[in-house]
């Protein structure tokens, strides 16, 4: 059964980057034509899309964010990352880890997230 | 961007009830059929439950069905069981950016 957990530091200051992990298990990231990808929860809002990737490093990122954002494969620890720079309090979400299993991006497979505050 | 709205907010309903949520999109889908539903309950992992507007994904019961295109489109519930209350979420996938619904939550 694949499973995918987040990590990372659950707060942030201001200004500096966030960076998180997703490490994938049950399957490797490499197998068939899986893409890989983070979605963002803010508090009381809906959820916005990050951006996916190819564990080959193709990536796909959303325009609303993509002037700061970078994902990258690990394929020898099976990991995903996530790196935000210049983060805000806006920034401030539960963030997801996702799989989409072909290059139609649906997910079927999710972390159960992480929350990120971005705060002094 | 493509809006995701669902309706209702919120829906009460008792076990062995039909729910019926609507997720309307701002503009056709380019690809008419490329939305997906979610289940999702606090502190769990969202959990897919239709890709294609009406596949079901795998393990999920034939109580839930899906169905619509263009810029409409239903999840439906059949036989309302406890486990079943959660809050669902409708995503595109057809335009990027991908979008999601800002979700229905279905209670007792």
């Amino acid at each position: 059964q694949l499973q995918v957990q987040e990590s990372g530091p659950g707060l942030v200051k201001p200004s500096e980057p966030l960076s998180l992990t997703c490490t994938v298990s049950g399957d490797s990231i490499t197998s068939g034509s899986k893409y890989w990808g983070w979605i963002r929860q803010p508090p009381g809002k809906g959820l916005e899309w990050i951006g996916n990737m190819y564990y080959s490093g193709a990536t796909y990122y959303n325009p609303s964010i993509k002037s700061r954002v970078t994902m990258s494969a690990d394929t020898s620890k099976n990991q995903i990352s996530l790196k935000l720079i210049s983060v805000t309090a806006a920034d401030t979400a539960v963030y997801y880890c996702a799989r989409s299993p072909t290059s139609k991006y649906y997910f079927d497979y999710w972390g159960r997230g992480i929350l990120v505050i971005v705060s002094s | 961007e493509i809006v995701l709205t669902q309706s209702p907010g919120t829906l009460s309903l008792s076990p062995g009830e039909r729910a019926t949520l609507s997720c309307r999109a701002s503009q056709s889908l380019s690809s008419s059929y490329y939305l997906a539903w979610y289940q999702h309950k606090p502190g769990q992992a969202p959990r897919l439950l239709i890709y294609g507007a009406s596949d079901r994904a795998a393990g999920i019961p034939d109580r839930f069905s899906g169905s619509g295109s263009g810029t409409d489109f239903t999840l439906t519930i059949d036989r309302l069981e406890p486990d079943d209350f959660a809050v669902y979420f409708c995503q595109q996938y057809g335009d990027s950016p991908l979008t999601f619904g800002g979700g229905t939550k279905v209670e007792i």
